[in-house]
């Protein structure tokens, strides 16, 4: 099965503190896409950050960075200097090319402590 | 402003009463799709679409039915809605292709069937 394993339902980090979101997959194909979406409570959408898998350098976004293990099939999210506008659900999915669509995890909430 | 519209946010349906959610772009995103959300099993696709007049099953099609006839448009439509469709729908397009861009999420749309 082609799947993709967020096997921290919730994890909780003390605000300016950093958290590691972790992620593993499933594919057979040598090309593709990962990526980490936010959702806060407002229910919308929006994308963390994006990684080419054939990219070796792992992609940063200002306090977001990833750590992408290829061979592994890993792609963990590290968020620096954890803000209270940082918790929401943050899911990981990849992209699959046979049927154009993503495959996504379950999910990790994530709750900042004040 | 480049967003995708959902309608409605909220909806209450009874079993069997024939609705349609919309989904619009004002990117000219070739491709999109639609997505539904259920706790512990993150998103799965129900259709996606890669141009007009062109559209493809996805995970979990049974119940559903689409249409593509704008590039902008792409409703989703509950025949006979049943009570194992209460979930989180979301909308969503993308730049077509295999290089897989940002892809832009409604604000889904809460749907329990009673």
């Amino acid at each position: 099965a082609q799947t993709v394993t967020q096997s921290q339902p919730e994890m909780s980090v003390q605000e300016a503190e950093t958290v590691t979101l972790s992620c593993t997959y499933d594919t057979s194909e040598s090309d593709y896409y990962l990526f980490w979406y936010k959702q806060p409570p407002s229910r919308q959408m929006i994308l963390v950050i994006r990684q080419e898998a054939y990219k070796q350098q792992n992609a940063t976004e200002n306090r977001f960075s990833v750590n992408f293990q290829k061979a592994a099939k890993s792609f963990s999210l590290k968020i620096s200097d954890s803000q209270l506008g940082d918790a929401a659900m943050y899911f990981c999915a990849r992209s699959m090319d046979s049927n154009y669509q993503l495959i996504w995890g379950a999910g990790t909430k994530l709750i900042i402590k004040p | 402003e480049a967003q995708v519209t959902q309608n409605p946010r909220y909806l209450i349906t009874v079993t069997g009463k024939k609705l349609t959610v919309t989904c619009s772009q004002n990117m000219n995103h070739e491709y999109m799709s639609w997505y539904r959300q259920d706790p512990g099993l993150g998103l799965r696709q129900i259709y996606y679409s890669m141009n007009v007049e062109v559209t493809d099953k996805g995970d979990v099609p049974e119940g559903y039915k689409v249409s593509r006839k704008e590039k902008r448009n792409f409703p989703l439509i509950l025949e006979s809605p049943s009570p194992n469709q209460t979930s989180l729908y979301f909308c969503a397009s993308r730049v077509g292709g295999l290089k897989w861009t940002e892809a832009f999420f409604g604000q889904g749309t809460r749907l329990t069937v009673v």
